[in-house]
């Protein structure tokens, strides 16, 4: 079975700092994986998804994230915080061949001036 | 522009009231979604649909129901059964298939009880 674990319900970075999100993964067969971002009473948008191929992926608003199988991690980061990433963020995972996409618990991050 | 439509935004459900949520989308998607999302639980699958007219159960599916007429409408029904139904419900759509798409989310229907 598919799982995901993100590490932290609750990040606070200062504006223009490092964001690091922490995801791992448990799956039997090669996953897919993704990042959604939601901001308040909203729905979920992609931010970036692994696939096959190169494993560092980037994605949009200058965000991205790497696949290491070996740790069964996709760790999220962005070099530079700004306000406007204030969100909660999602991973997520889906086998190849599987019609279920399975989230985290996802993890709030605040911004601080 | 394309895109899925959930309403209401805000519902309110008297106990013992069955209640219908709406997910419409113009995007010419197969497979649609309802998720459930409670503080620090992520989301979790109710129901699923891959095609019109067939629909599965995902990890949750106690005390809802749902229906596929069409290809473009997906409606959930909270019913007297789930007794515990304050939570915030997307809807999400993808092209269908076993495939690696991403999925499109509308922006969601927060329903609470009187």
């Amino acid at each position: 079975a598919q799982s995901v674990t993100q590490l932290g319900s609750h990040v606070s970075v200062s504006e223009g700092a490092l964001v690091l999100l922490r995801c791992n993964y448990s799956s039997s067969v090669p996953p897919y994986l993704f990042w959604y971002v939601q901001y308040p009473n909203q729905g979920l948008q992609l931010l970036l998804k692994y696939t096959t191929g190169a494993t560092l992926v980037k994605g949009i608003n200058g965000f991205e994230a790497e696949f290491k199988k070996s740790e069964t991690s996709f760790h999220l980061t962005k070099p530079s915080a700004h306000m406007s990433d204030a969100a909660e963020y999602f991973c997520a995972v889906r086998t190849t061949g599987g019609f279920k996409t399975i989230f985290g618990a996802g993890t709030r991050l605040f911004v601080k001036a | 522009d394309g895109g899925i439509t959930q309403s209401p935004k805000y519902l309110f459900r008297k106990e013992g009231q069955n209640v219908t949520l709406s997910c419409e989308q113009n995007l010419n998607h197969d497979a649609m979604y309802w998720y459930r999302q409670d503080p620090g639980q992520g989301l979790r699958l109710i129901y699923y649909s891959q095609i019109v007219n067939d629909f599965q159960k995902g990890d949750i599916a106690e005390g809802y129901s749902v229906s596929r007429e069409k290809k473009e409408s997906f409606p959930l029904t909270v019913t007297s059964a789930q007794k515990n139904p304050t939570a915030f419900y997307l809807c999400a759509s993808e092209r269908g298939g076993p495939t690696n798409e991403k999925l499109f989310f509308g922006s969601g229907t927060q329903l609470s009880v009187l």
